[in-house]
């Protein structure tokens, strides 16, 4: 079936760096969206984006924090600098809708910030 | 603001044993309501998802029926396997309240043989 791809699955950085995590979504989808979970616990919303734009954003999505598709390639998670709260597990997820259509979910991107 | 509340954190229970895993949420829209599995290490899976009142939906064994009058969408099984351990979310879409899913905080189902 249809996948999420994130690309890396894990990556380690120190804090104050930049690092940028990618998504492929699935092919025909038009919404994405970016997840946090800090160790199995709750998901949390961080974003999520529809024609090029960001239609919402939650109080964890810091101004250090951005989200761009150039393209239609890549849906990417930026976030310049990092700071050690930033560890987690980010999933990305896509849908074709925004109504009754669930999101698939990539299978995360473990950020460590040392 | 729109919320998703999962009173228990952690199940345990015994291979065969039904289960139900509580879900309650709030919002002044027209709710969908959606339950995830995530498996370790794994990406969260959609299980179930509903926004017709009263009736029941079922995939995999499992089944829920949203139930408006008391806001809840708790999930059942009436046999559980020792595949079914897992972390299990229950998610609020609030159409027109917004479009992100809102997550609850999560249930550990621990099954053991």
């Amino acid at each position: 079936g249809p996948k999420v791809l994130q690309i890396p699955s894990h990556q380690i950085i120190d804090m104050g760096q930049m690092v940028t995590l990618n998504c492929d979504p699935v092919s025909n989808h038009l919404y994405f969206y970016w997840y946090k979970q800090i160790l199995g616990q709750q998901m949390e919303f961080l974003v999520n984006f529809y024609n090029g734009k960001v239609m919402e954003k939650s109080k964890l999505f810091k101004d250090q924090f951005s989200v761009e598709r150039p393209d239609g390639s890549y849906f990417t998670l930026k976030i310049q600098p990092t700071a050690l709260e930033d560890s987690a597990v980010y999933f990305c997820a896509s849908s074709l809708t925004d109504n009754n259509q669930a999101p698939l979910f990539g299978e995360g991107t473990r950020l460590s910030v040392l | 603001g729109d919320s998703v509340t999962q009173t228990e954190g952690l199940v345990t229970l015994t291979k065969g044993l039904p289960v139900m895993l509580n879900c309650t949420y709030q919002t002044t829209y027209s709710p969908f309501l959606f339950w995830y599995v995530q498996h370790l290490n794994e990406a969260p899976k959609l299980l179930l998802k509903s926004s017709t009142d009263n009736k029941r939906t079922e995939h995999q064994g499992f089944y829920a029926t949203l139930h408006k009058s008391s806001s809840s969408f708790h999930l059942q099984k009436s046999s559980v396997q020792l595949s079914d351990s897992a972390l299990y979310f229950c998610a609020l879409r609030a159409y027109q309240g917004g479009r992100a899913l809102i997550f609850g905080t999560g249930t550990t189902v621990s099954v053991s043989p």
